[in-house]
């Protein structure tokens, strides 16, 4: 069964600062894997995916992640955390093959930076 | 607009009552997706419509819950007999197949009194 774990439920960072928020994935083949974050009172919006090409993925808002199969990780990380970074981020994992649809969310990391 | 809608926004109901929560997805999207997020949780699936049929309905909870979405576009989730534990976020989602990326609309919170 496929699953994502991640391991923080609340991260805090300085503006300005580096951002990690980590996610281990479960699954017995390569999945797709993305990382969406959701603001108060938005819609989840799409960071970035893993789609089985370049390990290292680059998304929007200066956010990357990089795919290490050996680690079963795909941490999302950002090198300067900006104000407006404050939100809930959710990686999620898809089971790879023709036909699959369905989206596994692990339980989110709220992200707070501090001014 | 451009995006997934979903109406209404919030919606209080008392204990027992029926509810129906609609979703509007992106024109020309023929998958859609129901998710649900309680409270300090990640959405967990509900139901998968390719098209006018459901394909996959095995997140659903119990048989209070059920969608349609008879014209291939809109989709409704109706709850009948709600709980308290159903108050959730109810997310709609849709994408240009089953197997491409899904957007996500802003959500119903629901709220059982």
């Amino acid at each position: 069964a496929q699953s994502v774990t991640q391991l923080d439920s609340h991260v805090s960072v300085s503006e300005g600062t580096p951002v990690l928020l980590r996610c281990n994935y479960s699954s017995s083949y390569s999945p797709s894997l993305f990382w969406y974050v959701q603001h108060p009172n938005k819609g989840l919006q799409l960071l970035l995916k893993y789609t089985s090409a370049a390990t290292l993925v680059k998304g929007i808002n200066g956010f990357e992640a990089e795919f290490k199969k050996s680690e079963t990780s795909f941490h999302l990380t950002k090198p300067s955390a900006h104000m407006s970074d404050a939100a809930e981020y959710f990686c999620v994992v898809r089971p790879p093959g023709s036909g699959t649809y369905k989206y596994i969310f692990g339980t989110g990391t709220r992200l707070k930076v501090l001014a | 607009g451009a995006g997934v809608s979903q109406t209404p926004s919030n919606k209080v109901t008392e204990k027992g009552k029926y509810v129906e929560l609609r979703c509007d997805p992106i024109s020309g999207h023929t998958a859609l997706y129901w998710y649900r997020q309680s409270l300090g949780q990640g959405p967990e699936f509900l139901i998968y419509f390719q098209g006018t049929g459901a394909a996959d309905d095995s997140g659903l909870p119990n048989d209070r819950f059920f969608a349609v979405r008879p014209e291939g576009s809109v989709s409704t989730l109706k709850i009948q007999r709600t709980e308290r534990g159903d108050s959730a976020v109810y997310l709609c989602a849709s994408s240009q197949t089953g197997n491409t990326e899904a957007f996500f609309g802003q959500g119903t919170r629901l709220t059982v009194v």
